[in-house]
């Protein structure tokens, strides 16, 4: 079963305005970890932000927001005033348990976001 | 900013030849992983590695594959007899510690096996 799905292969927003991307998870071990990470057409990975399980707030940096439905298993990216420059694929991970023995990291499909002007 | 350096940024080899991949993680940093992407798919695991041995290895990591850390501070992916099917980027990450705490990747190499 997959443990990261995102169910959206493409997205487009306007320029200035905010996007929602789509992430749920599948896990039965109560501490894990999500993250978001970006990639750019010139292939590095970005990491964007972080949420953990236990944490009582959802996450933000910057213009990024992660809003966290933990019963619902889902960890969508927010991304607000999208500009240009956020055109890319973005990936939600999963580590879990949070310490697990080698750290490792679980990517979902990616969703490929355009910025149109 | 501190980052992790991959060497080279593209490899070309023959099928059958060995590759070995390099990589610099962050200075301070404690964990490390292998990752690939094939062209147009998911990033996939292949192994972690910390206090010098390997601490996971997926299932893709197979014999062909070994890493090391010769010094203290390159961190090296070796595949013995590369498959057309290797051909990937192929991620370098490190971490501080596991846990909550975000993994640095490189830049990638870009890995074609003709």
């Amino acid at each position: 079963a997959q443990k990261i799905t995102q169910t959206q292969p493409g997205m487009f927003v306007q320029e200035k305005e905010a996007v929602t991307l789509d992430c749920t998870y599948d896990t039965s071990d109560p501490s894990y970890g999500l993250f978001w990470y970006k990639q750019p057409s010139s292939g590095e990975m970005i990491f964007l932000i972080y949420q953990g399980s236990y944490d009582q707030q959802n996450a933000t940096e910057g213009r990024y927001s992660l809003n966290f439905q933990k019963a619902r298993k889902s960890a969508n990216l927010v991304i607000s005033a999208s500009q240009l420059g956020d055109s890319a694929m973005y990936f939600c991970a999963m580590r879990e348990p949070i310490y697990n023995q080698g750290g490792k990291l679980i990517f979902g499909q990616g969703t490929e976001l355009s910025v149109k002007p | 900013e501190p980052e992790v350096t991959q060497t080279p940024s593209h490899q070309v080899t023959q099928m059958g030849q060995e590759v070995i991949l390099r990589c610099v993680p962050i200075s301070n940093h404690l964990y490390f992983y292998w990752y690939r992407q094939i062209l147009g798919q998911k990033v996939e695991f292949l192994v972690s590695f910390y206090n010098n041995e390997i601490s996971e290895k997926s299932e893709i990591f197979d014999d062909q594959f070994s890493v090391e850390r010769p010094d203290g501070s390159n961190f090296t992916l070796k595949i013995r007899s590369t498959k057309l099917e290797d051909s990937a980027m192929y991620f370098c990450a490190s971490s501080v510690r596991e846990g909550n705490t975000e993994a640095f990747f490189g830049q990638g190499t870009r890995l074609t096996v003709v």
